[in-house]
């Protein structure tokens, strides 16, 4: 497995704002992903971030809403940029350790846009 | 559209009963199948993982899988309060190292 942090845990932001939300992992892995859970639904994948290219978005996230950076294999970020109310929700990081084929999550963050 | 279905729930059994939980995948190509524990405000933690047809125990915890039904389930014997979460079905197809998730079952377990 593997121990993962994200900062910061919890935020409240004004509309229009963006928050940068940090995911660091203890050891090194290729395969970073990011979700959203929204209120009372399931995980959706927003992208995968690999270190040294760019990340891949799934359909209905586009980069400049939602931009990442993977800049070595223990780190990234993921940013909310403009946000609006529609934008709270928990966000998480995962990682899936080489050589296994299994994902670990994050303890997330809960973010409220007002 | 890959889609994997669960029951929603909420489903409700006495303490010391087995709990049932179910999951379909629409992508015959599934190679990988997870079950994950979510209890409220906290992340997904993995319970199991599942690659073959059959039945795969851990503990109080026996996955089964069925390619041919597309279909794999949790059993949850000597199900105690302390289970009382929602538990995810997830899903990796072919060579993507994507997770698709079902929607969730919140289970109960009564003192």
């Amino acid at each position: 497995s593997a121990v993962i942090s994200q900062k910061p845990s919890r935020d409240i932001c004004q509309r229009g704002t963006s928050l940068t939300i940090q995911c660091q992992v203890d050891s090194q892995v290729t395969m970073m992903f990011w979700y959203r859970q929204q209120p009372g639904q399931s995980l959706t994948l927003i992208a995968t971030a690999n270190q040294g290219s760019e990340a891949t978005y799934e359909s209905g996230f586009v980069i400049d809403k939602f931009p990442i950076s993977r800049p070595n294999l223990t780190f990234s970020t993921l940013t909310v940029s403009n946000m609006s109310p529609e934008d709270s929700s928990i966000y998480l990081c995962s990682v899936e350790p080489d050589p296994t084929d299994t994902q670990y999550f994050g303890p997330g963050t809960r973010l409220t846009v007002l | 559209q890959k889609e994997v279905e669960q029951n929603s729930g909420p489903l409700s059994v006495p303490e010391g009963a087995i709990a049932s939980l179910n999951c379909t995948y629409s992508d015959r190509g599934s190679q990988s199948f997870f079950w994950y524990r979510q209890y409220s405000g906290k992340s997904p933690e993995l319970i199991m993982s599942i690659y073959s047809n059959g039945d795969k125990e851990d503990g109080r915890f026996t996955a089964q899988l069925n390619k041919a039904s597309q279909y794999v389930s949790l059993l949850i014997r000597d199900s105690q309060p302390s289970d009382s979460a929602t538990y995810l079905c997830a899903v990796k197809s072919g060579s993507a190292r994507q997770l698709t998730f079902g929607s969730g079952t919140q289970l109960t377990v009564l003192p």
